[in-house]
């Protein structure tokens, strides 16, 4: 089945420092990439969703220059959290897929700022 | 408000019990509906899915149920095991547009 690889998956860092999130579609070409973000015991809320080679859409709440998604290729998008605060802890999970057909999630990032 | 809710928040029960657990949606117009397994500290994974002619969708021992006139749906699990314990979501969608609940956190014991 299809494979979405997210990296790192659990990662800590101070305060003000920026993360970069990479995922990645290991056996497809994803010309849709999803970020959501999780926190403890509530559902996935999206952030942004980004097509490859254009720049991504982000949901209504979401502040694009907190949170620079580049989605190079058709195989790889990336989530940089700029200045990162502890209320910037989450779980951010990636999803892709290829046309219509359906998502595949990646196994999420951890994000702990100290 | 959300317009997948999701009933109960949370279960405990014994392994080698069947639990069905709930899903009512107002999200319209209405594409499919998915249910998801998503263990602790990981992505989901996708158990059914179900388009508006369907009443029903098994994988193993996970049976989902669809009544697209009522707007809700089921998951049935039989024979828990504990590696069922986990949060199970259901995701509606209405077109490219995805809908997620809050999920059912279940605990099988022991």
């Amino acid at each position: 089945g299809a494979v979405v690889s997210q990296h790192p998956s659990w990662v800590i860092c101070k305060s003000g420092t920026s993360v970069k999130i990479e995922c990645r579609s290991l056996d497809f070409q994803a010309t849709t990439m999803f970020w959501y973000r999780q926190f403890p015991k509530q559902s996935l809320m999206l952030m942004a969703t980004s097509n490859e080679g254009s720049k991504a859409t982000y949901e209504q709440g979401v502040e694009k220059d907190k949170f620079l998604i580049n989605h190079a290729s058709l195989t790889l998008s990336t989530l940089t959290v700029t200045s990162a605060h502890p209320e910037d802890s989450s779980f951010y999970i990636c999803s892709a897929k290829k046309g219509g057909q359906p998502q595949h999630f990646g196994d999420g990032t951890r994000l702990s700022i100290l | 408000k959300n317009q997948v809710e999701q009933s109960p928040q949370s279960l405990i029960i014994l392994e080698g019990k069947n639990c069905t657990l709930q899903c009512n949606y107002t999200v319209s117009p209405f594409s499919n509906l998915r249910w998801y397994k998503q263990d602790t500290g990981r992505g989901p994974v996708s158990l059914t899915i179900m388009t508006f002619s369907e009443n029903t969708k098994s994988n193993g021992r996970y049976t989902a149920t669809l009544d697209a006139d009522t707007k809700q749906s089921s998951l049935h699990i039989t024979a828990s095991q504990l590696s069922d314990s986990a949060s199970y979501i259901c995701v509606v969608s209405a077109g490219n547009d995805m809908r997620f609940g809050a999920g059912t956190r279940l605990t099988v014991k022991p």
